[in-house]
C-alpha cells in the first residue's frame, strides 16, 4: 500500500484480556518497528525486525508483549492478560534497506489500546 | 525506556516568527530525523541528517545534524497556524547490531495568529 496501516484504529478490551495489534508495512520495507506512545510521551521503543526475524526486542517491558512477523511483511503485536498501564498509542513504523544505517522510518496512525 | 532531551517543551509564537527547538543525548548517533505529530495522528516525517554538521531544509523548515553527532537542531521560519503542533527528534545510536531509533520528548508548539 502507499503508507503503513495499522488496525484497528481503536480498541477497548477488558483488563486480562488477550489483544492483538495489527501493523501492514510499506511494500519493499524488510524493516518494521513497534512503539508504545503514552500521552504526553514521545514514542517508546518495543521492537524491530529485519525481515522475519526479531532484530532487537529489548524495549518490550515484559513477557506479555510478543510480536510476530512470519513472512517479513504484515506484523503481529500480542498482548497478553491486559492490563490498565497497558493503555497507549501503539505505533508501527517501516524501513526500507534493511533498516540499516541512514534510513528513515515511516508510521502508520497507530493503534489507539484502552484497557478498562 | 530511554528518550532524547528536546528544548524547549513547549513555546507559543505569534505566526511570522521563527522557531528554533534542540534535541540533546548522551550518545553518539549516526542518524537525526525530525518528525511532526498531529493530535491522534502518527509522527510525519520532516527531514532526515546523515552526517556531522549536515544542514538539510525542507521549505521552511532547516534541520542540522550537531558536530559533536550527540545534538540536532530544527528551525521554522515564518511560522503559519498549521505549524501547531508537536515537534519529535529521533536518533539512530551508533551502538552496533541495533537500528532502532530513539525519540525525544517533544517541543508542542502553538502559533497565535
Amino acid at each position: 500500500g502507499a503508507g503503513v496501516s495499522q488496525t484497528p484504529s481503536n480498541k477497548v478490551t477488558e483488563k486480562g484480556k488477550y489483544v492483538e495489534l495489527r501493523c501492514d508495512p510499506i511494500s519493499g520495507h524488510t524493516a518494521l518497528y513497534w512503539y508504545r506512545q503514552s500521552l504526553g510521551q514521545g514514542p517508546e521503543f518495543l521492537i524491530y525486525f529485519q525481515g522475519t526475524g526479531a532484530a532487537d526486542d529489548s524495549g518490550l517491558p515484559n513477557d506479555r508483549f510478543f510480536a510476530v512477523r512470519p513472512e517479513g511483511s504484515v506484523s503481529t503485536l500480542k498482548i497478553q492478560r491486559t492490563e490498565r498501564g497497558d493503555s497507549a498509542v501503539y505505533l508501527c513504523a517501516s524501513s526500507s534497506l534493511g533498516g540499516g544505517v541512514d534510513t528513515e522510518a515511516f508510521f502508520g496512525q497507530g493503534t489507539r489500546l484502552t484497557v478498562v | 525506556g530511554q528518550q532524547l532531551n528536546q528544548s524547549p517543551q513547549s513555546m507559543f509564537i505569534q505566526e511570522g516568527e521563527d522557531v528554533s527547538m534542540n534535541c540533546t543525548s548522551s550518545s553518539i548517533f549516526n542518524t537525526w530525523l525530525w518528525y511532526k505529530q498531529d493530535p491522534g495522528e502518527g509522527p510525519v516525517l520532516l527531514i532526515a541528517l546523515y552526517k556531522a554538521g549536515e544542514l538539510t531544509s525542507n521549505g521552511r523548515l532547516t534541520a542540522q545534524f550537531g558536530t559533536t553527532r550527540k545534538d540536532s537542531f530544527l528551525n521554522i521560519s515564518a511560522s503559519i497556524p498549521s505549524d501547531v503542533g508537536i515537534y519529535f527528534c529521533a536518533g539512530q545510536p551508533s551502538t552496533s547490531g541495533t537500528y532502532k531509533y530513539i525519540f525525544g520528548t517533544g517541543t508542542r508548539l502553538k502559533v497565535l495568529a
